[in-house]
């Protein structure tokens, strides 16, 4: 099945720095979507980004589905970005949505 | 922002214990999906659904299951539930049409502890 790989685990930063969060997965008929766990649990979709680069405020999902990987940029850090970043995949054509293990932003 | 309610918040129950974890969509989604969330798994997906009486095995599925009895309301059930099954539910629900995007929105999630 469809396997995705998160990277780092965590991270810890200071207010103010960038922070790059990665994602790769094994097929290249992906779409590719990011969430982002608030610290008491509530998860809320920030990105559905099949292929190429979107922008949100300080967010920027960008996804390269022919290498297999999407990267989530964060810039300039703050206190309130803390949580968990999830990437998620489904194969185009298909709706069964797996979910990375995410990264733990600090 | 589509609405998906779980009930209930919290859950206690023994094991051997019978457990229906509820969920409902109101925004006619076709796609309905039962996830559990274990420190160091993320998100893994039990059980989801295209629409009423359709199910589809996920990928942790034993120990579980289904039932999408309308658009709106999918249940998750736990016949004889197990310590290993204490964990934090998701429930969460999406459109799957208009051109493929296939965006998930969750529920607040379930708690469930098996003691």
């Amino acid at each position: 099945g469809q396997q995705v790989q998160q990277s780092p685990a965590s991270l810890v930063l200071q207010e103010g720095e960038n922070a790059e969060l990665q994602c790769n997965f094994s097929s290249t008929a992906t779409r590719l979507q990011w969430f982002y766990q608030h610290p008491g649990g509530r998860l809320v979709s920030l990105f559905y980004n099949p292929s190429g680069t979107k922008h949100t405020g300080r967010l920027t999902s960008t996804t390269v589905t022919n290498e297999r990987r999407g990267s989530l940029h964060i810039s300039s850090s703050q206190t309130t970005d803390s949580g968990t970043y999830f990437c998620a995949i489904d194969q185009t054509g298909g709706y069964k949505v797996v979910f990375g293990s995410g990264t733990r932003l600090l | 922002e589509a609405a998906v309610t779980q009930s209930p918040r919290n859950k206690v129950t023994v094991t051997g214990g019978n457990v229906t974890l509820s969920c409902r969509q109101t925004n006619s989604h076709n796609y309905m999906y039962w996830y559990r969330q274990d420190t160091g798994h993320g998100l893994r997906l039990i059980h989801y659904s295209y629409g009423a009486g359709n199910l589809q095995i996920g990928d942790v599925p034993d120990g579980y299951k289904a039932t999408r009895t309308t658009q709106e309301d999918f249940f998750l059930l736990l016949e004889l539930a197990s310590p290993s099954q204490t964990s934090l539910y998701f429930c969460a629900s999406s459109d799957g049409t208009g051109g493929g995007q296939n965006t998930l929105y969750f529920g607040a999630g379930t708690r469930l502890s098996v003691l």
